[in-house]
């Protein structure tokens, strides 16, 4: 069963804009993490971010928790067409367990 | 070197061969991955092998077979593969097991069985 679950499934924007992704998870977590893949290849770890923190920044990247509603978002900013790729968090399916469960992505586009 | 390797990148095996599938990675993880992905699919994890010892195997069938040669090996044996087993299969490496670690992806091996 899948931890995460993405919203929305595919979005596509214009180069320049903003895109926003959104993740729900169903249990506790200890922490969240943000992985991009790029078609047909490995993915690529973006942010991690703990369960005691409620927001967290690389570059043109944004991640926001909130363990109240056991969600978050990955906001990329100012996207550009090589950020055109499918996201997915990824989160511990149980405290402590030695696995994480992906959920099910965002296909993100960028349009030139 | 923050890289994991995999080979072959493409591999077409008939259902009654035997073909290995090889993963690399030289940044001292103790910890290593088998994720089988379909296409608009996330991953799925198969196996981990936390200091070279197997510790999670989400039941996979018999006919994949795991195998850790040393610290910086990871091996997937493939037999007698059904067509459904077609699928993207990436390694992963982290510092240590567990969730709390970010996991470095390799870039896929392409299985077609047929």
């Amino acid at each position: 069963s899948q931890q995460g679950e993405e919203d929305p499934q595919a979005l596509s924007i214009q180069e320049g804009e903003n895109a926003t992704m959104n993740c729900s998870y169903k249990t506790s977590i200890n922490n969240l993490q943000w992985y991009r893949q790029n078609s047909g290849r490995g993915l690529v770890h973006l942010i991690l971010i703990r369960s005691n923190e409620r927001e967290k920044h690389s570059g043109r990247l944004r991640v926001t928790l909130d363990t109240s509603k056991k969600s978050s978002s990955l906001l990329i900013t100012a996207s550009r067409a090589a950020d055109t790729a499918s996201y997915f968090c990824a989160t511990d399916a149980v405290l402590g367990a030695q696995k994480l469960v992906f959920g099910q992505g965002t296909r993100l586009t960028i349009n030139p | 070197d923050t890289e994991v390797t995999q080979t072959p990148k493409h591999l077409v095996m008939g259902m009654t061969n035997k073909k290995s599938l090889k993963c690399e990675q030289h940044m001292g993880h103790r910890a290593m991955y088998w994720y089988k992905q379909k296409a608009k699919k996330p991953p799925e994890l198969m196996f981990v092998y936390s200091y070279e010892k197997l510790s999670i195997n989400e039941s996979v069938p018999s006919r994949f077979s795991p195998e850790c040669p040393n610290s910086s090996l990871l091996n997937l044996h493939l037999h007698a593969l059904q067509p459904e087993d077609s699928a993207l299969y990436l390694c992963a490496s982290s510092q240590d097991p567990g969730a709390s670690y970010e996991q470095y992806f390799g870039p896929g091996t392409r299985l077609t069985v047929t």
